[in-house]
């Protein structure tokens, strides 16, 4: 069965530094790949796509990979703030369909 | 204004009740969903309409009935509740499916809890 992972151990960073979250997959073969967040007691809020034909894509401070071959996504966050401490979930779709499928999310916490 | 507003946030219930939770959109989107998210975080999805149309219906229990009145709206209604069935309930919209690029819009979720 399709099956998406994410690291369930939060991920603590000290503030400045790079956050980098993975997102790995199996049984699936996505069109595109979705990085979402979500604050406590709030919908996730969608962040950005990369599709199945692009290595990276930038958005900000924002970067996420995207490694078809290794079933991958890394998800990375520059220059870190506090205010970036929440929950990250991936999300993976196939173009024209209307099921996208979530992972359960990497708590993210930066320390001031 | 609220993208995408769903009510009640909270619900405590007794086993055995019906309940409805009531979810709005006004982005003009065309496709709506309504998606679970257990204990563990994941958030599941139990169904998809698009255009007033089911487009799809999980592994769903069918005391779960959503209906949806017009493209704004998709209501969830659950009958005969269970302990199981406690969990964050969340709404959600998208442009048309073939066009990803703008992610869902969720609402803030409804919180079920069965006692």
């Amino acid at each position: 069965s399709q099956k998406i992972e994410q690291n369930s151990e939060a991920l603590n960073i000290q503030e400045g530094k790079t956050a980098t979250l993975t997102c790995n997959y199996t049984n699936y073969s996505p069109a595109y790949l979705q990085w979402y967040r979500q604050d406590p007691g709030r919908g996730p809020v969608f962040l950005l796509l990369i599709r199945e034909n692009e290595k990276e894509k930038r958005k900000e401070r924002l970067k996420v990979t995207f490694d078809t071959t290794l079933k991958q996504s890394l998800f990375h966050i520059t220059a870190s703030q506090p205010a970036d401490s929440a929950t990250y979930l991936c999300a993976l779709g196939h173009t024209g369909g209307f099921k996208t499928i979530f992972g359960a999310g990497t708590r993210l916490f930066v320390k001031a | 204004d609220t993208a995408v507003s769903q009510t009640p946030k909270y619900l405590v219930t007794q086993m055995g009740n019906d309940k409805s939770i009531k979810c709005e959109q006004n982005l003009g989107h065309d496709t709506m969903y309504w998606y679970k998210q257990d204990s563990k975080k994941f958030l599941k999805i139990m169904f998809s309409y698009n255009n007033k149309e089911l487009i799809i219906n999980e592994t769903v229990p069918n005391r779960f009935s959503p209906k949806s009145p017009d493209k704004a709206h998709l209501n969830l209604h659950i009958n005969s509740l269970e302990l199981g069935d406690s969990a964050v309930y969340f709404c959600a919209s998208s442009q048309d499916p073939g066009t990803p690029e703008y992610g869902y819009t969720f609402g803030s979720g409804t919180r079920l809890t069965v006692v």
